[in-house]
């Protein structure tokens, strides 16, 4: 079984800065895949980035990146110059590269960008 | 097209109403998922579809009865609900095989209100 763990509820940030959103993980699977997703009001899930656990680097995405410790069981969203359009829930997610393919979500994390 | 579109946006219903949802998406994915989100919670799975055939049901009661006629579409078949069923329904699909698919894409989900 899996388990994520978010223990942001919400989180400020002025715009223009930088945020990290923490991420834990728990699984007792070789080999899965981390996700972090952006929820807005609206209700769509839109994918942001994702990471293997046998990837060597860690993955960017434009203005994301995520900062993954393997041996930490960590999985952190770090984004760069907030914009107010950032303000959303987002969550962190895995699943295991065999077995059951289905993500698994944290709690979520809620995000303010202040002007 | 990289689009999941569900229908409709937002449905109200009594408890001895018969409705379905729908999801369609034309990326040739042959895994879709239905999953349910609470206010202020993470999405929950409920059913995977792999080559059209039910592979998870993640022991949702008989009142949502799962179909995914073709490979494009996936429905949800609502009967007898109770007013905590009300939440945000996500459809979501992916590739199926190997290599193992880097994100599942959602579509922007069903309101459902049960009166």
């Amino acid at each position: 079984a899996q388990k994520i763990t978010q223990t942001q509820p919400g989180m400020f940030v002025q715009e223009k800065e930088a945020v990290t959103l923490d991420c834990t993980y728990d699984t007792s699977d070789p080999s899965y895949g981390l996700f972090w997703y952006k929820q807005p009001s609206s209700g769509e899930m839109i994918f942001l980035i994702y990471q293997g656990s046998y990837d060597q680097q860690n993955a960017t995405e434009g203005r994301y990146s995520l900062n993954f410790q393997k041996a930490r069981k960590s999985a952190n969203l770090v984004i760069s110059a907030s914009q107010l359009g950032d303000s959303a829930m987002y969550f962190c997610a895995m699943r295991p590269n065999t077995g059951r393919r289905a993500l698994t979500f944290g709690s979520g994390t809620r995000l303010q960008v202040q002007p | 097209d990289t689009e999941v579109t569900q229908t409709p946006k937002h449905l109200v219903m009594g408890m001895t109403n018969k409705k379905s949802l729908k999801c369609e998406q034309h990326m040739g994915h042959r895994a879709m998922y239905w999953y349910k989100q609470k206010a202020k919670k993470p999405p929950e799975l409920m059913f995977v579809y792999s080559y059209e055939k039910l592979s998870i049901n993640e022991s949702v009661p008989s009142r949502f009865s799962p179909e995914c006629p073709n490979s494009s579409l996936l429905n949800l078949h609502l009967h007898a609900l109770q007013p905590e069923d009300s939440a945000l329904y996500l459809c979501a699909s992916s590739q199926e095989g190997n290599p193992i698919p880097n994100e599942q894409f959602f579509g922007p989900g069903t309101r459902l209100t049960v009166l």
